[in-house]
């Protein structure tokens, strides 16, 4: 299957400070990549989708201007978490559709957040 | 907002056993999927099923899919140590973009 990489796994800030988590595919171009949020035992909260080229498109809910995503070619998508407050930590999540795909997304490893 | 419903919510059987889990979802689909989660990590594909198709069969994996009554099952059968996890189902809503909506998931547990 296609392969997703995250980086990095996990990372710890400080409170106030900016967070940058890759998703990078790494044998397919992903002209979809689709980020997701998960709080310990619970299901996936989509964040917002990116189209290569173009700008995110956010669930309701999500603040823009705080998780900024960029999708600036086809085999790399980044989301910011910016000004991060202890709220915030959680498990991030990116997925990745491409050309020719039939309905199923292939996952990163995931990002551990943890604001201090 | 969450699309699908999961239960149970936590099985825990004995290796060797089978396991079931279900799913039910409320809007129409142009699929449904079946994911696996190992504490921590990323989520990995596990079988599609389409709208129009009723069952299902991947390895000791079957899916079925009752669109009448927005519900699938899966079912593991022979359950191994290895398959704890937890299950979650998805739906690519018709008109949604491709975009999925996980259900709440099944934490399992199989127990030597």
């Amino acid at each position: 299957g296609a392969v997703v990489s995250q980086h990095p796994s996990w990372v710890i800030c400080k409170s106030g400070t900016s967070v940058k988590i890759e998703c990078r595919s790494l044998d397919f171009q992903a002209t979809t990549m689709f980020w997701y949020r998960q709080f310990p035992k619970q299901s996936l909260m989509l964040m917002a989708t990116s189209n290569e080229g173009s700008k995110a498109t956010y669930e309701q809910g999500v603040e823009k201007d705080k998780f900024l995503i960029n999708h600036a070619s086809l085999t790399l998508s980044t989301l910011t978490v910016t000004s991060a407050h202890p709220e915030d930590s959680s498990f991030y999540i990116c997925s990745a559709s491409g050309r020719g795909f039939t309905g199923e997304l292939f996952f990163g490893e995931g990002s551990r957040l943890t604001v201090l | 907002s969450q699309q699908g419903e999961e239960d149970p919510q936590a099985l825990s059987i004995q290796e060797g056993e089978n396991a079931t889990m279900n799913c039910s979802y409320k809007t129409s689909i142009n699929n449904l999927q079946w994911y696996r989660q190992n504490s921590g990590r990323g989520l990995v594909h596990l079988i599609l099923i389409r709208s129009n198709e009723r069952e299902k069969h991947s390895g000791r994996l079957r899916v079925t899919l009752d669109t009448s009554k927005k519900s699938s099952s899966l079912l593991i059968t022979a359950s191994r140590a290895a398959d704890t996890a937890s299950y979650f189902c998805a739906t690519d809503r018709t008109g949604g973009g491709n975009k999925l909506t996980f259900g709440t998931g099944t934490q399992l547990k199989v127990e030597l």
